[in-house]
């Protein structure tokens, strides 16, 4: 498996501002991605970030409204841009680990704008 | 693009009874079958998967099956525990390259003592 660490934990934000999201994992990983659980909900794909490359983003999302770096193989950063209250949500980062697909899941960080 | 099906959205059973959760996916190229495991205010936790060559995998009191003909899959929890309560996930992937998770919508089971 994978250590994966976010930060922050959890924010609250005022509406029209922005939030970036960090995701550290202690293994060197190809694919991380992001997901968006609204509250009693489901996990929503968002983006796939693939280092060095631009990150591949799922119907509905877009990058002006979620951003996404991935400098490096430990290391990607989600912005919440823009917020409003229905941005209101845990964001989570996954990471694909070992030699199987599995996928292993941060804590996760609880947004919610005011 | 994959759709997964997931039922029942809440289930609720006495200790040490089985419980069952079912799922459906639309896409036959879908490969990868994993279940995860959420307790309130924690992360999803991978419990089992199975893949596209296996019918039956199992895991102590856990089990998954998949029916590739019929597209559907289950989870089966033996001798339910109350530490067994949590949101259960199913998910469908297409592996090699791009594991693009498709989530179902949860089970809430609620193991009662």
């Amino acid at each position: 498996s994978a250590v994966i660490s976010q930060k922050p934990s959890r924010d609250i934000c005022q509406r029209g501002t922005s939030l970036t999201i960090q995701c550290q994992v202690d293994s060197q990983v190809t694919m991380m991605f992001w997901y968006r659980q609204q509250p009693g909900q489901s996990l929503t794909l968002i983006a796939t970030a693939n280092q060095g490359s631009e990150a591949t983003y799922e119907s509905g999302f877009v990058i002006d409204k979620f951003p996404i770096s991935r400098p490096n193989l430990t290391f990607s950063t989600l912005t919440v841009s823009n917020m409003s209250p229905e941005d209101s949500s845990i964001y989570l980062c996954s990471v694909e680990a070992g030699s199987t697909d599995t996928q292993y899941f941060g804590p996760g960080t609880r947004l919610t704008v005011l | 693009g994959e759709n997964v099906e997931q039922h029942p959205s809440t289930l609720s059973v006495q200790e040490g009874d089985s419980a069952v959760i079912k799922c459906t996916y639309s896409d036959s190229a879908s490969n990868y079958f994993p279940w995860y495991k959420q307790e309130l205010g924690k992360r999803p936790q991978l419990i089992i998967d199975i893949r596209s060559n296996v019918g039956e995998k199992k895991d102590q009191r856990i089990a998954v099956t998949l029916n590739k003909t019929a597209k559907h899959f289950s989870l089966h929890i033996t001798e339910t525990q109350p530490e067994d309560s949590a949101v259960y996930f199913c998910a469908a992937s297409l592996t090699g390259g791009y594991n693009k998770l498709i989530f179902g919508a949860g089970t809430r089971l609620a193991v009662h003592p």
